[in-house]
């Protein structure tokens, strides 16, 4: 069955620094989607990509956060200068269209920052 | 603001015994449901979803789930659980017409004594 691969598995970076998450979706798939969970709270939208642009984002998605599907395959979730706060599981999934489908899922990115 | 809720945050039972895990949602038009499962260590897999039609729904590993527009809710089942079982579980929803982003509840851990 396709995956969806996210990595790395698990990441530690310091406070302040830029931390590039990747991921390889399903390669038909059209929809493209960050999500995180920090610990012991609910999986919560980041954002929603297609067509090679931002369809949606929420508000914790500030200037600090950038997405990018750079070569047709990896997509990719930038935090540009990571608080302690952006310590979490961080979740990327796919689907083919936006109508009556479930994404895939990743395994998911561990990320803590220091 | 949608939410979901799923009232039962840790949940032991033992094998063979039934399972039934609640899931609200606070949206008054149409939706769409998933439950997704999320066993240790592993990305989060779609156990069943709900568009339309019959408003239950088998998915896969013996579970079920009924949507009562009614009561706003779309609890999950199984009639006897197993040890292999032992996860937490994810209650989603998406608006629509809407951008299909997920929202979801904050899960439901079980544990299955064998």
């Amino acid at each position: 069955e396709p995956e969806v691969t996210q990595t790395p598995s698990h990441q530690v970076t310091q406070m302040g620094q830029e931390v590039i998450l990747r991921c390889v979706p399903i390669s038909n798939h059209l929809y493209f989607y960050w999500y995180r969970q920090i610990l012991g709270q609910k999986v919560e939208f980041l954002v929603s990509f297609y067509n090679n642009e931002i369809s949606e984002k929420s508000e914790i998605f500030d200037d600090q956060f950038s997405v990018e599907r750079p070569d047709g395959s990896n997509f990719t979730l930038k935090i540009r200068s990571t608080k302690l706060e952006d310590s979490a599981m961080y979740f990327c999934a796919s689907s083919p269209g936006r109508g009556n489908y479930g994404y895939t899922f990743g395994s998911g990115t561990r990320l803590t920052v220091v | 603001a949608q939410s979901v809720s799923q009232h039962n945050h840790h949940v032991i039972l033992s094998e063979a015994a039934s399972l039934e895990l609640g899931c609200n949602y606070s949206y008054g038009g149409t939706v769409n449901l998933f439950w997704y499962v999320q066993y240790p260590g592993q990305h989060l897999q779609l156990l069943l979803k709900y568009f339309s039609g019959d408003p239950l729904v088998k998915g896969i590993k013996g579970f079920e789930a009924e949507f009562i527009k009614s009561k706003f809710s779309f609890n999950l089942r199984k009639p006897s659980v197993q040890w292999s079982d032992t996860a937490e579980y994810f209650c989603a929803v998406t608006r629509v017409p809407g951008t299909y982003k997920y929202i979801f509840g904050t899960g439901t851990r079980l544990k299955v004594l064998a």
